[in-house]
């Protein structure tokens, strides 16, 4: 049972490139998530997904795309880096024990860094 | 969703007991308390959840006071290890997208 897992570790892009973080979990959690942490600063939502075909905003959205065709992987779309993009992204996927009980098991995280 | 405030940082000494008290004023009737630690270069780990009065689990505790506008969390004999940020989540009134992580409580533990 690896829990969350998310590819790759790091990573260097060029402005305008584009790339897919992966995450895969193995927990059957209905609900997935990814943030980002900018240095020094809490975890910002980009997206999340209640389950497979279902997804919708966070917080943060603009300049990435999500897609969840299965109930395990919750990959994040860059289509055109650009250095504000910046920052550590992590994928979670939750559980719910019911309103406003949320639990939430997060990967390790990728860190990107555009050039 | 409920604001929540801690405090920016707290410094301690192995052995010692260590409580970080989260302020949240408007909490919903339906929301419980979350609290997660993360370690450097690490995505956070839940510790503990609570809904009113206390919970512990093998990690730490969570006091709730009966009005629950605020919580705090009690770690037990903290060891160098326990060095970390620590982050009060409350509740998703109004749908997960409102899920925000605060800046968390920056906890050092010295020898």
């Amino acid at each position: 049972n690896a829990g969350v897992t998310q590819t790759p570790k790091f990573r260097i892009l060029k402005i305008g490139q584009s790339m897919t973080l992966q995450c895969t979990q193995d927990m059957n959690h209905n609900y997935m998530y990814w943030y980002r942490q900018d240095p020094g600063m809490g975890l910002k939502l980009i997206y999340y997904s209640v389950g497979a075909g279902i997804t919708d905003k966070g917080e943060v959205p603009n300049g990435y795309n999500v897609s969840r065709s299965t109930t395990e992987d919750f990959p994040l779309r860059l289509e055109l880096a650009a250095p504000s993009q910046t920052s550590v992204y992590f994928c979670a996927g939750g559980t719910s024990g019911g309103p406003g009980a949320d639990t939430q098991y997060f990967g390790p995280g990728t860190r990107l860094t555009v050039l | 969703l409920a604001k929540t405030t801690q405090p920016i940082s707290m410094d301690s000494y192995e052995g010692q007991e260590v409580n970080i008290t989260c302020s949240h004023n408007n909490i919903a009737t339906n929301d419980y308390i979350t609290w997660y630690q993360q370690f450097p270069s690490q995505g956070p780990r839940f510790i503990i959840q609570g809904y009113k009065t206390k919970v512990t689990n093998e990690v730490a505790s969570l006091f709730i006071p009966a009005d629950r506008k605020s919580s705090t969390l009690s770690l037990p004999r903290v060891s160098l290890s326990d060095t970390a940020v620590y982050y009060c989540l409350v509740g998703r009134s109004g749908g997960y997208n409102k899920l925000i992580f605060g800046a968390g409580t920056r906890l050092a533990v010295h020898p």
